[in-house]
């Protein structure tokens, strides 16, 4: 059974912080991982999606690489905001149709 | 606007009642799932389903049941038979069930039992 780690549950920085949020599974045979951001009471924000045979993805001040063969991936944020205070969630796919999800890493950015 | 509408955003539901959440996109997409999100616990996989009028269940599907009549709209029932049913509600889609493709989220329908 596919288990997904993110550490630290919770992590609070001052703004301008570079970042970095950690994601671990146990099993490498994954087709991709996404990582999202959720506001409270909201939905799910895609940010990223690494397929296995990459890397890394970027998109502006994000940076997520992912290293299948130890099972560890970690989404990188350059010059912390408050508006990226959020919940970051990892997933991973698993048999073509489901994700695996951790439990989140609390961020709190502050001004 | 394209993307995932969900709905009552908040739902109440007594004892021994059955109730509906509503999921709809107009992304055109062929998969979709339901995931439920409890405090402290990761979403987990509820049913899914890959094109009309075909579902699958997930890892907690017991108590809960869906229908896919139409491309757009993946329904979900939450039956009495399910013993503890308040969480946070999410439906997702994706273009198809092929392992590459991205999943997009609704906003969600809180579900509370009185």
């Amino acid at each position: 059974k596919q288990e997904v780690t993110q550490i630290p549950a919770a992590l609070s920085v001052p703004e301008g912080e570079n970042l970095v949020l950690n994601c671990s599974f146990t099993d490498s045979a994954i087709y991709n991982l996404q990582w999202f951001r959720q506001d409270p009471g909201k939905g799910l924000t895609s940010l990223l999606l690494i397929q296995s045979s990459q890397r890394e993805q970027t998109s502006g001040r994000l940076n997520a690489s992912l290293d299948k063969s130890s099972g560890r991936s970690t989404l990188y944020i350059a010059a912390s905001q408050p508006g990226d205070s959020a919940t970051y969630l990892c997933a991973v796919l698993r048999s073509g149709y489901a994700l695996n999800f951790g439990k989140g890493t609390s961020l709190l950015v502050t001004p | 606007d394209g993307g995932i509408t969900q709905s009552p955003k908040y739902l109440f539901r007594k004892e021994g009642q059955n109730v509906t959440l509503s999921c709809e996109q107009n992304l055109n997409h062929d998969a979709m799932y339901w995931y439920r999100q409890d405090p402290g616990q990761g979403l987990r996989l509820i049913y899914y389903s890959q094109i009309v009028n075909d579902f699958q269940k997930g890892d907690i599907a017991e108590g809960y049941s869906v229908s896919r009549e139409k491309k757009e709209s993946f329904p979900l029932t939450v039956t009495s038979a399910q013993k503890n049913p308040t969480a946070f509600y999410l439906c997702a889609s994706s273009i198809d069930w092929q392992s590459y493709n991205e999943q997009f989220f609704g906003p969600g329908t809180r579900l509370t039992v009185l």
